[in-house]
């Protein structure tokens, strides 16, 4: 069956530090990859997306992601966190000859940043 | 921001009672999703739409139902409610497989 897993329910993390958020999905074939952010009582919002080429993608407020077929990873990264990063982080997955965006989610990240 | 507009925002109903939640696009995008985000699940897909009155089913769509009788409209019916289907409800929007753009979220809470 098809599934996206982050392992980390919740990361602490001292502002200006590095941040990994991992993703691990099982699928048959590589399917499009997604992370979205979601701030607290707002929707969600696209940060990066990878389809194809270059295996690490650049996205926006200063997030990259590299995808890893060997290891059917998709992890998110920042070289230095903000405060305003604290967030529910969510990747997510939808096959290539899916009708529309039709998205398989992980349970999600929580991230919690400290002064 | 996607022109994407969920009402009502917040709702508390009783059990057994019918609720409807409506999603209303200005993008004219062919696709809508309903999705529920609940603690440890992530978003799980309910229903969606991929034109005027041609709808499938998701993961998690018993107890609900949905209509799409115009490109702008996606609506989302519980039967009749049951405190399982406490949850915040998301709706989404795609023209293709490549991006969904997401509503604020429901917040409903049923009794």
């Amino acid at each position: 069956a098809q599934s996206v897993t982050q392992p980390d329910i919740h990361i602490t993390v001292s502002e200006g530090a590095s941040l990994e958020l991992r993703c691990n999905y099982s699928y048959g074939a590589t399917p499009y990859l997604f992370w979205y952010v979601q701030s607290p009582g707002q929707g969600l919002q696209l940060l990066l997306k990878y389809f194809s080429g270059d295996t690490l993608v650049q996205g926006i407020k200063g997030f990259e992601a590299e995808f890893k077929r060997s290891q059917s990873s998709f992890n998110l990264r920042k070289p230095s966190v903000h405060w305003s990063d604290a967030a529910e982080y969510f990747c997510a997955v939808a096959p290539i000859y899916n009708q529309g965006g039709k998205l398989i989610f992980g349970q999600g990240t929580e991230l919690s940043v400290k002064p | 921001d996607a022109g994407i507009t969920q009402s009502p925002r917040h709702k508390v109903t009783e059990t057994g009672t019918p609720v409807t939640l409506r999603c209303h696009q200005t993008e004219n995008h062919r696709y809508m999703y309903w999705y529920r985000q609940d603690p440890g699940h992530g978003l799980r897909l309910i229903h969606y739409s991929y034109g005027v009155k041609d709808t499938d089913k998701g993961e998690v769509s018993d107890g609900y139902s949905v209509s799409r009788s115009k490109t702008e409209d996606f609506l989302l019916t519980l039967e009749s409610a049951t405190s399982s289907q406490t949850s915040v409800y998301f709706c989404a929007i795609s023209e293709t497989n490549t991006e969904a753009f997401f509503g604020q979220g429901t917040r409903l809470t049923v009794v």
